[in-house]
This record gives C-alpha cells, structure tokens and sequence, in this order.
C-alpha cells in the first residue's frame, strides 16, 4: 500500500449505529487529519493530530470522536449521527511544519 | 471568520484554456494552494504559490496571485479531458478549502 488509504470506502449506517473510519498513512509522516466534505459547502478541517497529539478540534459534535494510536493510523469513532452527517469524510497526512497534505480517497457516509 | 471562496461550476472545449478563479480573507497566509479531485478519490496537491510571488508557472498550469485583491487564479492552457475535476483553493496557514469548482471540459 502507498499513499494514504481510507477504508470503508462507502458507509451506510442507521442513526443508532455506531461505526469507525479507519486511515492509514505509508508516507512516514506525523500529522494526520480528518476533514469533512458536503456537496456546494467548503471543505471542513475537522481534528488535527500532530506527533499522536489532538492539536485542533473545529467545533466538531461529540457524536464524532477521533483516536490516534500512533503517528500511522487515525480513526473517527461515530454514533448516534444525524442525517445532515451524511458526506465524504476525508483523512490526509503531512509532516509537522509542511503545508503540503497529502488526503486519502475517503469514505462516502449515508445516514439513514 | 477567514474564508475562501470560488465559483462552483466551469465548463470548457478541449484545447481552450481554463481560469479557476478563487478570493479569500486572510491576507497573513504563507502558502496558497490548488488541489484536484478526480472522481471516487481523494484531493491531490496540484501547485502552490509563496505570498510573496505574483505569479508561479509548471508546465500547463500558470498560478497568478494578486495580494492587493486577494485573489488566486488557476490557468489551465490547452485543458484536456482528463483535466475534468473540482479543483480547490486553500489557504493552509488556517486550513481552510474553498467549495471546490467543477471543471468540465467537451470535445
């Protein structure tokens, strides 16, 4: 595996589920973060993860709980979502200090 | 707050050329950046420009920056069909994306 993987690619889930986003980095990078993208609406910085640390949480419910194990994988905990969570859910990765993210293909969520 | 922001659609013939046209707020940032987004995958980083360049060219791609204005454009010469995406302007002091322009191109 290269790059930055994402997996499931799609999701499908009810609103008393509860389901994990899973990403992986091979780039040998330290930052990581998960970003949320829905139709005609700017890309959302969601939770930032510098050397494993949560350095940036952008007003994200609590429905939403990021995990990072180590500085190679991250993981969005989600239950009890709404409908209007229904969007791709981006990971990318970077060095610390670089400006140059590179993102995984992301996970198509429905909320049903 | 800061934002960015684009057009959302742009439609061009193959062979002609493409501006993506993007403004934002925040007149502190280092960096501004364009990605691509091709169906079913993630954004990669197409190019960049440094605040204190007016003008930044690789290849197919010319970037103009006008700091007074703050505005970013992308210039796609001789746009090929494979060049259809949703291009995205960022600004990454802040982390913040635009909406993202539709590029579509017809033969």
């Amino acid at each position: 595996e290269t790059g930055v993987t994402q997996t499931p690619r799609h999701l499908v889930m009810g609103m008393t589920n509860k389901k994990s986003l899973k990403c992986e980095q091979h780039l040998g990078h330290n930052a990581m973060y998960w970003y949320k993208q829905s139709a005609k609406k700017p890309l959302e910085l969601m939770f930032v993860y510098s050397l494993e640390e949560r350095v940036e949480n952008n007003s994200v419910p609590s429905r939403f709980s990021p995990e990072c194990p180590n500085s190679s994988h991250l993981f969005l905990h989600l239950h009890t979502l709404q409908p209007e969570d229904s969007a791709l859910y981006l990971c990318a990765s970077s060095q610390v200090g670089s400006y140059e993210q590179y993102f995984g293909p992301g996970t198509r969520l429905t909320v049903t | 707050g800061e934002d960015v922001e684009q057009s959302l659609f742009l439609s061009v013939r193959e062979g002609d050329s493409s501006v993506i046209n993007c403004t934002y707020t925040d007149s502190s940032s280092t960096y501004l950046y364009w990605y691509k987004q091709e169906p079913g995958a993630g954004l990669q980083l197409l190019t960049y420009i440094f605040s204190n360049m007016d003008m930044k060219q690789d290849q197919r791609l010319t970037v103009l920056l006008n700091k007074k204005d703050k505005h970013l454009s992308l210039r796609i010469t001789d746009t090929q069909t494979g060049d259809s995406a949703i291009y995205f302007c960022a600004e990454t002091d802040k982390l913040i994306f635009g909406t993202g322009t539709r590029l579509q191109v017809f033969p």
